[in-house]
Order: C-alpha cells, then structure tokens, then sequence
C-alpha cells in the first residue's frame, strides 16, 4: 500500500489567491482527517469525515476553508483567498474507524503564503 | 469536549538516561491513548498505545502508564539514544468519535550523545 497520498509537496501562492491541497486516504480506511501544524499552535484538527460525511467542522478557522470528499478516496482542502497566516503543513491522515483508530499520516503539504 | 494538556514542551536528556513526557485529560469517557513520535521534516507516526482496560503497556525501550482515575498518562523511553530525538506527541480519543484524537501540544526531545 502506498499510504496516505498528499499533493502537492508543496505550494507557494501569493496572498487572495485559491489554494486546493488535495489527499488520497489508504485504500479501505473510512475516516480522513485534516491537520494543521504550526509551531505556534502545534497540530490542529481542521476536520474529518466518517464515511465520506464530514462529522466535525469546528476546527476549521473561517469561512476562507473549506474541504470536501466527493468519494472514499479523495478529498480536498480548499482556502480562498488565502493569507500569510495560513502558511503551514497541512497533514491529511486516515484511519479504519471503530476497527482501530491509529492514524496513518500523510507526509504533508508546506504552504506558503506571501 | 475534550482537552490534553503535555508537558514538558521541551526536554533534554543524555543517551542512555531515561525520559519521561506526562499527560492529562479532561474527558473520563475517553478510552484510547496514543503516542505520535515526529521526526524534523517527516510525518507523525504512531509508536505506542494503550486503552483504558490496561494499566501499562511495554514495546522493547518504550512504555505508556494510564492512571484513569486521574485522568493522566505518560511515555517512558529508558536508554535514551540519539535517534529518539524528537517531538512526541500524546493524544486521546474515545468511543463513538469514530477515532477523532485531540492532541497535546507535543514535547520536543533532543538526546545528547
């Protein structure tokens, strides 16, 4: 299995404009997971779904973020219009729901906002 | 909801010495307790974790304790070595949340040779 797939590596954008950071869980997982990571404000959950319907919005910062997952294996991350203080990874991760709840993270995605 | 507070945030110790990172939690009905280990640069990747049904669970040089009654867990890495040099991460989650974890805010641990 190829894990959790992330893309792009990484993205740098200027300020106002859209940003889509998309992720493919592994292959059988039901719940995906977006995280944000900053040295100030360490790992923060932005959301997750279960079964494709999003359970838990309340991490997400504004109404600039927004995420979807139109399938069980893929789904996106989108900020418009972004600003410098969204400049951080984003993780993605998956896990097998109530079978076992360890997350598998993807490697990341660094944005940059200038 | 739930609330996980680590500490320390920082720790430094000298290959070989054993570490130790605490946490608490807020929620009784969380059940599930893991530790995350982040290398610089990479992902975080699961190490150890232990459920509310057990006491105390070993992995070779790594250990976690639960104390449900109050409410606070802790990793255990004995024989410290450089590549233990991380951020950990401690995170708890109950049942029903399907796996939802709230993290702390992670400890960075620098093992001096």
């Amino acid at each position: 299995d190829a894990g959790v797939i992330q893309s792009p590596r990484h993205e740098v954008t200027e300020m106002g404009q859209e940003v889509t950071l998309r992720c493919k869980p592994i292959s059988g997982h039901n719940s995906l997971f977006w995280y944000r990571q900053t040295m100030m404000r360490g790992l923060e959950l932005l959301i997750y779904f279960n079964n494709n319907v999003p359970i838990d919005d309340s991490g997400m910062p504004e109404d600039r973020f927004s995420a979807k997952m139109p399938n069980a294996s893929f789904s996106t991350l989108k900020i418009q219009p972004s600003e410098p203080r969204d400049s951080a990874v984003y993780f993605c991760a998956s896990s097998y729901g109530q079978i076992s709840y360890e997350q598998y993270f993807g490697p990341g995605t660094r944005l940059t906002v200038t | 909801g739930e609330n996980v507070e680590q500490h320390p945030s920082t720790l430094s110790v000298q290959e070989g010495d054993s570490a130790v990172i605490k946490c608490t939690y807020s929620d009784s009905a969380s059940n599930y307790f893991p530790w995350y280990k982040q290398e610089l640069g990479k992902r975080p990747q699961l190490i150890i974790d232990i459920r509310s049904n057990v006491g105390e669970k070993k992995d070779q040089r790594i250990a976690v304790t639960l104390n449900k009654t109050a409410k606070h867990f802790s990793l255990h890495i004995t024989e410290t070595q450089p590549e233990d040099s991380a951020v950990y991460f401690c995170a708890a989650s109950k049942r029903g949340s399907q796996g939802n974890l709230i993290f702390g805010k992670g400890t960075k641990l620098s093992v001096k040779p």
